[in-house]
C-alpha cells in the first residue's frame, strides 16, 4: 500500500529565499508523481507532473525531481514570492491505482 | 475554456440527511475522481470513474456512491451522513484513465457542513 509523506510541514522563509519541498513515498513502483499548490478553502492547481521515466520537470520558478530508487520527489522553488504562500501537496500514482497524497507543507514567504 | 466546475460550492446538512454532489469535467475528458479532504489533511481517494464505468475505489463505506453520465459529467452520492463527512469534496478529471502522462485537473470543490 502507497504511503506518501511529506517534510516540513509548515515552513516560513523571507522572501526572495529559494526553498526545498520534500516528498517520500513508500512504493518505488510509481506511475508518475504530481505536484498541486492549494490556497485556503481552495481547490488543487496542477503545477508539475513527472511520469516514472522521468528524473525533473520545470516550469518557471519551479522544478520538481524524482528519484524512484530512493522513493523520493523534491520541489525547489526560486527566489520565493509572497504570492507562493499556499500549501504544497504531492500525490503519487502506483501502477493501478489511484493517487495518493502526501499531508502537504504549508509555506509562508514573508514580505 | 471552462475548467472542472462543481456544485454546489457550500452545503449544510444534518446528520442522517442524504447529499447529492455534482462535476463536469474539462470538456473532452473521460476520466472523473473523487476525492474526501478533511480540514489538515491531504485529499483522500473515494472513486474514479472513467467512460462510465467505475475503475477504483478507495476505502469508503457504502454509504459512498457515485456515477458518470453519458456526457461524462459524475454524481456524489452519501447517505446517512455523519458529522465525519464534514470535508472538502473534490473532483478531478483527465483526459483518459491509465497513461502516465495524464495530469489531473481539479476542481474548486465542494464544502460540506455536517450538524
Amino acid at each position: 500500500k502507497q504511503e506518501v509523506t511529506q517534510i516540513p510541514a509548515a515552513l516560513s522563509v523571507p522572501e526572495g529565499e529559494n526553498l526545498v519541498l520534500n516528498c517520500s513515498f513508500t512504493d518505488s513502483a510509481i506511475y508518475n508523481l504530481q505536484w498541486f499548490r492549494q490556497d485556503p478553502g481552495k481547490g488543487l492547481t496542477s503545477l508539475l507532473l513527472i511520469q516514472s521515466s522521468q528524473r525533473e520537470q520545470t516550469s518557471g520558478r519551479l522544478n520538481a525531481s524524482l528519484d524512484k530508487s530512493s522513493g523520493r520527489s523534491t520541489l525547489y522553488i526560486a527566489a520565493s514570492q509572497p504570492g507562493d504562500s499556499a500549501t504544497y501537496l504531492c500525490a503519487a500514482r502506483s501502477y493501478g491505482q489511484n493517487f495518493v497524497f502526501g499531508p502537504g507543507t504549508r509555506l509562508s514567504v514573508l514580505p | 475554456d471552462a475548467g472542472v466546475t462543481q456544485s454546489p460550492t457550500h452545503l449544510i446538512k444534518t446528520r442522517g440527511q442524504h447529499v447529492t454532489l455534482r462535476c463536469s469535467p474539462i470538456s473532452g475528458h473521460k476520466s472523473v475522481s473523487w476525492y474526501q479532504q478533511v480540514l489538515g489533511q491531504g485529499p483522500q481517494f473515494i472513486f474514479q470513474y472513467y467512460e462510465k464505468e467505475e475503475r477504483g475505489r478507495g476505502n469508503f463505506p457504502d454509504r459512498f456512491s457515485a456515477r458518470q453520465f453519458p456526457n461524462y459529467s459524475s454524481e456524489l452520492n452519501v447517505n446517512a451522513l455523519l458529522l465525519g463527512d464534514s470535508a472538502l469534496y473534490l473532483c478531478a478529471s483527465s483526459a483518459a484513465g491509465f497513461e502516465a502522462k495524464n495530469i489531473q485537473y481539479f476542481g474548486a470543490g465542494t464544502r460540506l457542513s455536517v450538524l
